[in-house]
């Protein structure tokens, strides 16, 4: 029963324009979004959360997008870099427990 | 000490086996938790510990077990694999705000 959706295995965007990467969930009772970017042999890293009671946080490149009506998040990247090319999972924390999308690659091309 | 440590990074092992993996923690974070990372999937929880004790469970087998050890170090143990147990296997660590987990590069895990 998966729980985090990103429907959408992979994404390949241009240098400088914007990535748009998208995750659907089920649970309404989510009260954490995260999302993690890993590089090949690399653990996941942090990137932005959001809290279930905001619909935006920023953090210099990196914008996240919360609309609860449609229980969906996305997370924007501008400008996007070469550097940004990894795979971007989506997560929603209920209480300790978190839940992983299965993962978008997003390759950045130059 | 910063970072996650994981340790070994490939192993195999065969069907039936038992296997214990391990992990170092950040200093000061008490809480740690365990992920299975199949193939083409996202990270599955496996169990949370806090302060050495479990506090939250997803949906494994009792064969998969933990510890967590005073000095920020824990230790996953599987017995009895299966073939399906094949997987990376990453540990996360946080401070008692929870949040921004820091995970570890994991261990990949074969079962032959």
């Amino acid at each position: 029963d998966q729980q985090v959706k990103q429907n959408s295995p992979s994404l390949s965007v241009q240098e400088g324009r914007i990535s748009i990467l998208n995750c659907d969930y089920t649970n309404s009772m989510f009260d954490y979004f995260l999302w993690y970017k890993k590089y090949p042999a690399e653990g996941p890293t942090f990137l932005i959360s959001i809290s279930s009671i905001k619909d935006k946080n920023e953090d210099g490149r990196f914008t996240v997008f919360l609309n609860k009506s449609a229980k969906h998040l996305s997370l924007h990247i501008v400008p996007s870099q070469p550097g940004d090319s990894a795979v971007y999972f989506c997560a929603a924390s209920l209480g300790n427990q978190f839940y992983f999308g299965t993962g978008t690659s997003l390759t950045v091309i130059p | 000490e910063t970072g996650v440590t994981q340790s070994p990074t490939h192993l195999i092992k065969t069907r039936g086996q038992q296997v214990t993996l391990r992990c170092s923690s950040q200093s000061g974070h008490n809480t740690v938790s365990w992920y299975q990372q199949a193939l083409g999937q996202g990270p599955q929880f496996i169990f949370q510990y806090y302060r050495e004790e479990e506090n939250g469970r997803g949906n494994f087998p009792p064969r998969f077990s933990g510890l967590q050890f005073p000095n920020y170090s824990s230790e996953l143990n599987v017995n009895a694999l299966e073939l399906d147990d094949s997987a990376l296997y990453l540990c996360a660590s946080s401070d008692d705000r929870g949040l921004g987990y820091t995970f570890g590069s994991g261990t990949r895990l074969t079962v032959v």
